[in-house]
């Protein structure tokens, strides 16, 4: 069963701060990765997506992955309240769909 | 924009009622992927598609079916429902070039009593 790792959370932090989001994947295979935002009553929305390794940036959010560790994560700089929400993690399995982590909370106070 | 549409937002069935759980994508996608979603399990593919009258089974398709008959509608059946099967339901769609850049619908918060 191929899976994907995230610590629930929640993970709080204060405003203007960086959050750092972490995820793990089974399948040595993959090679696509993605990041998906859901807001509280909302369905999730794609935010991020990374294919090779090293870093991806757009805006205040950093993608990374790291092939070998098996390890994506997503960092995210000066932090506002309005990125309070849960943050799924995600890789394509080619010939079926996308495989959802169960998401990390995350809380930025003001 | 992409809209991808289901047909009520909120839904209370009987335990052993056929319920119906349809969506609509206006952007010609060939996939379209049927999800629930529990608090502590996350989203889980119940069925999807690649195309017209092609269904594929996800991670729990049991006590579910699809159909889709029309590219832009995919609908769910929940053949004789469950309180086990109360949960949010998101659909998603997305094109063949682009298969994993979903983009999900409003979801259907389903209570089966």
């Amino acid at each position: 069963q191929k899976e994907v790792e995230q610590n629930s959370g929640p993970l709080s932090v204060p405003e203007g701060a960086i959050a750092s989001l972490n995820c793990t994947y089974s399948d040595r295979g993959s090679q696509s990765f993605f990041w998906y935002r859901q807001y509280s009553g909302k369905s999730p929305e794609l935010i991020m997506s990374i294919y090779s390794n090293g870093d991806k940036e757009d805006g205040r959010f950093t993608a990374q992955l790291n092939k070998a560790s098996q390890y994506v994560s997503l960092l995210i700089r000066d932090s506002q309240p309005s990125d309070s929400a849960t943050y799924l993690c995600a890789f394509y399995q080619a010939g079926t769909a996308l495989i959802f982590g169960k998401g990390t909370t995350l809380s930025v106070s003001s | 924009d992409v809209k991808v549409t289901q047909s009520s937002r909120y839904l209370v069935k009987r335990t052993g009622e056929k319920v119906f759980l349809e969506c609509v994508q206006d952007m010609d996608h060939e996939n379209m992927f049927w999800y629930r979603q529990d608090p502590g399990l996350g989203l889980r593919l119940i069925y999807f598609s690649y195309d017209v009258k092609m269904k594929e089974k996800g991670d729990i398709p049991e006590g579910y079916s699809v159909s889709r008959e029309k590219k832009e509608r995919f609908s769910l059946i929940l053949e004789s429902a469950s309180t086990n099967q109360t949960s949010m339901y998101l659909c998603a769609s997305s094109s063949g070039d682009i298969p994993y850049e979903q983009y999900f619908g409003p979801g259907t918060r389903l209570t089966v009593t």
